[in-house]
């Protein structure tokens, strides 16, 4: 049973255009949201996290929205580049279970010229 | 700052043969991670450890073993090899209950089971 779901395998985006990744969770114990970046043959790597306390965090281009009640999440890159063109992951802190970190199953941006 | 590093990069092994996964990292992280990721999907839990001494099994521990004896090592030992261990394993740390929530991989071991 996905706890973390992203529902969009793949997004397709032009230069300079909004990509919008979607993130969905079912566990209220979850205390922190993470959006993780991999590129095929590396290890992901952090992007951007936000406290369950907290509605907006913006980094640069990068900004994830929280919306609690509807237990969704969702990064924004703007404007959009092809040196974003990589697989999203999403994942959430468990704090009741250890602070394990849940992991969706990412989602593909292709970020086109 | 070496942050974490896994060795080797890739192996390929033979059905039935045992091997170790080597992960250690730099940044004095109470937390370790075991993951693997099979193409097309998303990171599955093998094991993890809270600090040294203490490890625990994740969503698919079956045909692995790990141990902690150190703050900075956490070996993952295939004992025998199955085609179906064929994936990319990724070894990870953070500052679990005193750190932050921000996880840091190593560069990912590319195993073929033959």
């Amino acid at each position: 049973d996905q706890q973390v779901k992203q529902n969009s395998p793949s997004l397709s985006v032009q230069e300079g255009r909004i990509s919008i990744l979607n993130c969905d969770y079912t566990n209220s114990m979850f205390d922190y949201f993470l959006w993780y970046k991999k590129y095929p043959a590396e290890g992901p790597t952090f992007l951007i996290s936000i406290s369950s306390i907290k509605d907006k965090n913006e980094d640069g281009r990068f900004t994830v929205f929280l919306n609690k009640s509807a237990k969704h999440l969702s990064l924004h890159i703007v404007p959009s580049q092809p040196g974003d063109s990589a697989v999203y992951f999403c994942a959430a802190r468990d704090a009741g279970n250890n602070r394990k970190l849940i992991w969706g199953l990412g989602t593909s941006l292709a970020v086109n010229p | 700052n070496a942050g974490v590093t896994q060795t080797p990069k890739f192996r390929i092994l033979k059905i039935g043969q045992s091997m170790t996964l080597q992960c250690t990292q730099d940044m004095n992280h109470n937390y370790m991670y075991w993951y693997r990721q099979d193409p097309g999907m998303g990171l599955k839990l093998i094991y993890y450890s809270v600090g040294a001494g203490i490890t625990d099994k994740g969503e698919v521990p079956n045909g692995y073993n790990v141990s902690r004896s150190t703050t900075e090592d956490f070996p993952l030992r295939l004992e025998l090899a199955a085609p179906s261990q064929t994936s990319v394993y990724f070894c990870a740390s953070n500052g679990g209950q005193t750190g932050g929530a921000e996880a840091f991989f190593g560069q990912g071991t590319r195993l073929t089971v033959v």
